[in-house]
């Protein structure tokens, strides 16, 4: 398997334009994680899926964040407007949870800059 | 809102020694685990203890963990310049077996 794969590796937009970024899972996983990283606020949870149904989305950080997992194997982050404050990088990663193994793959990450 | 807290920040040492980071969560926990994260890379998991373990091993790597103090430590011995990189915790809080909660982070820098 390729791991997870995010795409686009780097993202420059103007503030105001629509950001779209995009998740592959593994193959197999039934979580998907959404994070944001940022020198300032360090690594945050942004929104989790469970087999494509979002559980928690309580880091979204306001209404111009949105997430979708049409199907086990694509998910997507946007930002609608887009503003400065929002770059960071932009982590997706997936997991196969239970009692026993819960750890994460991550992708690369997307580098979005706001400008 | 951060469930972990790392300690220290930032960890400057010289190849050979050890190296000890800690860190701290506020539930409880089904498991608590240990990420490294390359500049410019994402995270790659390195080592899960469960909630009722109080040791692990790993190679070069030892965590320790207290869920009394609702602490933990990772310790990699014998340190390599290629060990540079930040370290995070991460915990699963109890009753939750999906949602991956990550601390600050440690740096740490290994000099050759």
């Amino acid at each position: 398997d390729a791991g997870v794969i995010q795409s686009p590796r780097h993202e420059v937009t103007e503030m105001g334009q629509e950001v779209t970024l995009r998740c592959k899972p593994i193959s197999g996983h039934n979580s998907l994680f959404w994070y944001r990283q940022t020198m300032m606020r360090g690594l945050e949870l942004l929104i989790y899926f469970n087999n494509n149904v979002p559980i928690d989305d309580s880091g979204m950080p306001e209404d111009r964040f949105s997430a979708k997992m049409p199907n086990a194997s694509f998910s997507t982050l946007k930002i609608q407007p887009s503003e400065p404050r929002d770059s960071a990088v932009y982590f997706c990663a997936s997991s196969l949870p239970g009692r026993l193994n819960t750890e994460a793959f991550f992708g690369q990450g997307t580098r979005l800059t706001v400008v | 809102s951060q469930q972990g807290e790392e300690d220290p920040q930032a960890l400057s040492i010289q190849e050979g020694e050890n190296a000890t980071m800690n860190c701290s969560y506020k539930t409880s926990i089904n498991n608590l685990q240990w990420y490294r994260q390359n500049s410019g890379r994402g995270l790659v998991h390195l080592i899960l203890i469960r909630s009722n373990e109080r040791e692990k091993h790993s190679g070069r790597l030892r965590v320790t963990l207290d869920t009394s103090k609702k602490s933990s430590s990772l310790l990699i011995t014998a340190s390599r310049a290629a060990d540079t990189a930040s370290y995070f915790c991460a915990t699963t809080p109890s009753g939750n077996t999906g949602k991956l909660i990550f601390g600050q982070g440690t740096t740490l820098q290994v000099k050759p």
